[in-house]
């Protein structure tokens, strides 16, 4: 089977820098999948890593290391509109992906 | 290029009535998945459609069912509904038609509510 795990909340001021992580275990591994969901909204995407190593995308990054099964997101000069869900995922399979419940991240003034 | 479209946006059932949701995807998607998403259980996988067939299908009941149409519209369908379908459905499309490697275009939703 297959078991990611992320922290429910976190809390960051507008600004700063913040490190959401993910551990996933799985038995076949095919990409880590990073997803945004703003409060009734639905998920969009905003990163997808299959090798090891930081992929950089404007202010957010995403980081991955099969070895250890971890990867992070990682939220540069914080902005009051980063306040969301952010959801891990992995391919569960052929053509569906397995979601973590997601982080809740609150950007405070 | 218009989004995934998912109707309708809001429902209120009761226990043992059944529900059909609609969801359109992305012109040119051919790939349309459903999921379920409530507070305690985060995101999980229903079903996966492609050229009207079912490729997958989540650990759900044999109480929600769906299919895809020739336009790749694709509806799904909960029977006899309990309390705890209560749950927003997200529908996503995709042009994968092979593993998924691919970024997932989700619509709004359908919020379910049971009674």
């Amino acid at each position: 089977g297959q078991n990611i795990d992320q922290p429910t909340e976190m809390t960051a001021t507008e600004g700063a820098i913040v490190q959401i992580n993910c551990t996933y275990q799985t038995s076949g591994f095919n990409g880590l999948f990073w997803y945004q969901q703003h409060a009734g909204e639905a998920p969009t995407f905003l990163s997808y890593n299959v090798l090891d190593g930081l992929e950089e995308k404007g202010r957010f990054s995403s980081f991955l290391s099969r070895s250890k099964g971890y990867s992070y997101l990682l939220l540069k000069e914080l902005q009051m509109k980063d306040s969301a869900s952010y959801l891990c995922a992995i391919p569960g399979g052929s053509y569906q992906l397995t979601f973590g419940k997601g982080t809740k991240l609150s950007v405070i003034p | 290029k218009a989004g995934v479209t998912q109707t309708p946006r809001y429902l209120i059932k009761t226990r043992g009535q059944q529900v059909t949701l609609s969801c359109s995807p992305i012109s040119g998607h051919r790939s349309v998945s459903w999921y379920q998403q409530t507070p305690g259980q985060g995101l999980q996988f229903l079903f996966e459609y492609f050229s009207e067939t079912q490729r997958n299908k989540g650990n759900f009941p044999g109480r929600f069912s769906g299919r895809q149409f020739s336009n790749s519209r694709s509806e799904m369908n909960v029977s006899t509904l309990e309390l705890g379908d209560s749950a927003l459905y997200l529908c996503a499309s995709s042009l994968e038609y092979r593993a998924l490697t691919g970024e997932l275009f989700f619509g709004e939703g359908s919020r379910l509510t049971v009674l």
